[in-house]
């Protein structure tokens, strides 16, 4: 069975400053990755997805996300941070052996400081 | 503007009774999730839906009900066999795929006990 390990609960960056969120996953066949934000009390919105081809993703808000199969990785990245990207952020990995089923991280919640 | 629709969007339980989330999604898509959020606990799956008239159990079933009479609509259901119903419960629908497809979500329903 496929699982994703998001290391890191909490991560507080300054405003402008550089940031990396960390995603491991465990599945036995070439995954299908995705990352989504969730501001407090609303919805999961998608910022990107990785199937094949290009290991590095361009997602929106500015996002991007690099696949590293010797890794089992997919961390998000974003050069520069601004306050509104304060949220909640989750990676999922998708199995095709169970129809369209997503396996989420438990989160890392994102503080951006003045 | 398509989505989903999720009401109402806080409600409350009264010890031994049953209450009813709503879903409604005008997407044309065929599959569709319910999921449980805790925090800390990221997402946990209690039903899908792939088609009309068709659902399986997620990994927290338990304790919950649901019904696929039509494409657009997936209502769930707390019933008083759920002890800890606590929650902040999301709808995703999706088309159908193998994993590879994003699940988009509506804005979540937060259940108390009063």
């Amino acid at each position: 069975a496929q699982s994703v390990t998001q290391p890191d609960i909490h991560i507080t960056v300054s405003e402008g400053a550089s940031l990396e969120l960390r995603c491991n996953y465990s599945y036995g066949a070439t995954p299908y990755l995705f990352w989504y934000v969730q501001s407090p009390g609303q919805g999961l919105q998608l910022l990107l997805k990785y199937f094949s081809g290009d290991t590095l993703v361009q997602g929106i808000k500015g996002f991007e996300a690099e696949f590293k199969r010797s890794q089992s990785s997919f961390n998000l990245r974003k050069p520069s941070v601004h306050w509104s990207d304060a949220a909640e952020y989750f990676c999922a990995v998708g199995a095709g052996d169970a129809g369209n089923m997503l396996t989420f991280g438990g989160g890392t919640r994102l503080m951006v400081k003045p | 503007d398509g989505g989903i629709t999720q009401s109402p969007k806080y409600l409350f339980r009264k010890e031994g009774q049953n209450v009813t989330l709503s879903c409604e999604q005008n997407l044309n898509h065929d599959a569709m999730y319910w999921y449980r959020q805790d925090p800390g606990q990221g997402l946990r799956l209690i039903y899908y839906s792939q088609i009309v008239n068709d659902f399986q159990k997620g990994d927290i079933a338990e304790g919950y009900s649901v019904s696929r009479e039509k494409k657009e609509s997936f209502p769930l259901t707390v019933t008083s066999a759920q002890k800890n119903p606590t929650a902040f419960y999301l709808c995703a629908s999706s088309i159908q795929g193998r994993g590879n497809q994003p699940q988009h979500f509506g804005d979540g329903t937060r259940l108390s006990i009063l």
